[in-house]
């Protein structure tokens, strides 16, 4: 059964540093969409991309996060300058219908 | 998104249906249920969704209430694999997901 696969699986970076996260959509998904979840908290939306371009986004994800799928096939976000608050899990979905199917996730721990 | 409530804990004895309930009284008529629950850390599993009619697939049932304001996830025969957090939401076709605090469903032996 085809996944949706999210690389690094954990990430530990300084404050004020760039962060890449990759997500591989399951093939012929065509939307995309980013969640985080701190420790202990619920599963938050950050935004969601469809056609090349960001069709919905949240308070959360302000001008230090992107997103883009530079190959065609991963879909990346980037967080420009890491912040302390900013370390979670972060889930990557994809779906062609109506359904979102979640990666297992990438724990960011910003020290 | 309509506002959905659950329970926040429930338990279920091993090899017994589990019934999961949810309310989301004002639904619109273009917004979906749909299930999805969380074990542990790991990424949310979609389970199932419906509209008006109730579903079934091989993880579960869903009933969904004439009036649409409140649905039941089923769990024919739960393991304690099962034990998770269920949640109920509201959601319009491609539109975000936004989870609440669930329903911890405990399997007990």
């Amino acid at each position: 059964e085809p996944e949706v696969t999210q690389t690094p699986s954990h990430q530990v970076t300084q404050m004020g540093q760039e962060v890449i996260l990759r997500c591989v959509p399951i093939s012929n998904h065509l939307y995309f969409y980013w969640y985080r979840q701190i420790l202990g908290q619920k599963v938050e939306f950050l935004v969601s991309f469809y056609n090349n371009e960001i069709s919905e986004k949240s308070e959360i994800f302000d001008d230090q996060f992107s997103v883009e799928r530079p190959d065609g096939s991963n879909f990346t976000l980037k967080i420009r300058s890491t912040k302390l608050e900013d370390s979670a899990m972060y889930f990557c979905a994809t779906g062609l219908a109506e359904t979102q199917y979640f990666g297992p996730g990438t724990r960011l721990l910003v020290l | 998104d309509a506002k959905t409530t659950q329970p926040p804990s429930m338990d279920c004895a091993e090899g017994r249906a589990a019934n999961l309930p949810c309310n989301h009284s004002t639904i619109s008529g273009n917004e979906y249920v749909y299930w999805y629950r969380q074990i542990h850390s790991q990424g949310p599993q979609y389970i199932i969704h419906g509209l008006k009619n109730n579903e079934t697939n091989e993880m579960a049932s869903l009933i969904i209430t004439e009036d649409r304001k409140s649905s039941t996830l089923i769990l024919p025969h739960a393991t304690l694999r099962d034990t998770a957090v269920y949640y109920c939401i509201a959601r319009t076709s491609y539109g975000k997901l936004t989870f609440g605090q669930g329903t911890i469903l405990t399997v007990h032996p």
